[in-house]
């Protein structure tokens, strides 16, 4: 597609409910990453992967917090039992080839927020 | 390590006149630093980049910023305000060594009065 796309824009769960998010970067881009942005908070690093593999996991805040991506395509975030502290917006970016480097931008959906009741 | 303070949450400002949204930043390697802006309820768009090049970075919608690496910083500036300006900015911070992984300051708010 044109840009990265995120699905759902919005979900509303309970308490202890499984959520999942999904991410379609620019076609060809081989760097995904993942953040996390809380109401009035800046980003939050969680994933990134390179192709089908995530190299730097550091940020995901707990177990309850998975990813993969498949066919250096799409990404799935996942969060288990989900807490109200899991409330935010997560957010999907790419990159492509160029884009590794430190000097490359990143492309960003316009993110899933998440409400947890 | 890496770091990216924003100096203020909040800015405001009137329509014509200028903007200046401050960022330092601290990187044990060369930094890359870049700006964001995020419009409600949507994704974040690059207003411009520094990458060791010229240290003066012009961008899009009138805005730009320069690299001061004595003073550690890459503030964001635009000579004359307008309503449409009106958004979450983030500076953003890459090393040349490490991981890559991009970090972002805690945003500063745009606000500009008729």
């Amino acid at each position: 597609g044109a840009g990265v796309s995120q699905s759902p824009s919005n979900k509303v769960t309970e308490k202890g409910k499984d959520v999942e998010l999904r991410c379609d970067p620019i076609s060809g881009h081989t760097a995904l990453y993942w953040y996390r942005q809380r109401l009035g908070q800046g980003l939050e690093f969680l994933i990134y992967f390179q192709g089908n593999s995530a190299p730097d996991k550091s940020g995901l805040p707990s177990d309850r917090f998975s990813a993969e991506r498949t066919g250096e395509s799409v990404s799935t975030l996942t969060i288990q039992r989900t807490q109200q502290e899991d409330s935010a917006v997560y957010l999907c970016a790419s990159s492509n080839q160029a884009g590794l480097g430190p000097t490359g931008e990143l492309f960003f959906g316009e993110g899933s927020r998440l409400t947890v009741l | 390590a890496q770091s990216v303070t924003q100096l203020d949450s909040h800015v405001s400002v009137s329509e014509g006149t200028p903007v200046l949204l401050r960022c330092n930043y601290s990187s044990s390697y060369s930094p890359s630093l870049f700006w964001y802006v995020q419009h409600p309820n949507k994704g974040l768009q690059l207003l411009l980049k520094y990458t060791s090049a010229a240290t003066l970075v012009k961008g899009i919608n009138g805005f730009e910023a320069e690299f001061k690496k004595s003073e550690t910083s890459f503030h964001l500036t635009k000579p004359s305000a307008h309503m449409s300006d009106a958004a979450e900015y983030f500076c953003v911070v890459r090393s040349s060594g490490g991981s890559y992984i991009p970090t972002f300051g805690r945003g500063t708010s745009l606000i500009v009065h008729p």
